[in-house]
């Protein structure tokens, strides 16, 4: 079965700390995503992999970097947290193609206080 | 450039309603694809179907009905006889075929509260 894991559910950082998500993925996917959610926002797209060491900035990549040195791999890199990264980050992740679905992970509930 | 509107931000309805969540999309290309995802409280999105835009059949799966009416660039979801699982939000997404990177494009998510 499918499956995308983020390393933690909930996370409690604080303001100025650079904080590390990790998301893994074990279908052998091309594409990997990172997105944030808010109330009435919906998903913002952060960045996007199409493949190891490539990466496309997304809707709202500022304050983010990403690493993806290994294909099931992508990491989400506050390089210094602030209270409005405050957020639920997903990462999800797809088979090559515009008609593939989406795998998401579970989200990691990330407060920064 | 794509966007993709969920009008009605939060439903409430009462177990064995039918409910409708609407998708109303904009994009200037002739070949896509639309999906929609629900998203329970535990929060991993689950994919639930994915339409191409040449394909304009209704499809019904158990309770749940899609609507897709390229006239209107609507892809309008239906769940007959509500349950008080199906509280979740729900997102209708858009991919393109043709530029590149197909980074799919969500709408903000319709909140969908079944009462018991």
């Amino acid at each position: 079965d499918v499956k995308v894991t983020q390393s933690s559910r909930y996370l409690v950082k604080r303001t100025g700390e650079k904080v590390f998500l990790e998301c893994v993925q074990d279908m052998d996917h091309e594409n990997m995503f990172w997105y944030r959610q808010d109330p009435g926002l919906g998903l913002r797209l952060i960045y996007f992999s199409y493949d190891v060491k490539m990466k496309e900035k997304g809707d709202i990549p500022e304050g983010y970097s990403v690493s993806r040195e290994k294909k099931e791999r992508f990491s989400l890199i506050l390089e210094s947290a602030s209270t409005n990264q405050t957020s639920m980050y997903l990462c999800a992740s797809s088979i090559q193609g515009s008609h593939q679905p989406q795998h998401f992970g579970d989200g990691t509930r990330l407060s920064i206080l | 450039a794509q966007k993709v509107t969920q009008a009605q931000t939060e439903i409430s309805v009462v177990e064995k309603e039918d409910v409708t969540l609407d998708c109303v999309y904009e994009t200037r290309d002739t070949t896509y694809y639309l999906f929609w995802y629900k998203q329970p409280p535990s929060g991993e999105l689950v994919f639930l179907i994915r339409r191409n835009s040449f394909d304009e059949q209704n499809e019904i799966s158990g309770r749940y009905s899609w609507n897709f009416q390229k006239s209107t660039s609507s892809f309008n979801f239906t769940i007959t006889a509500s349950q008080v699982v199906d509280s979740a939000v729900y997102f209708c997404a858009l991919r393109r075929v043709s530029g590149g990177s197909y980074i799919p494009t969500f709408g903000r998510g319709t909140s969908l509260i079944v009462h018991p």
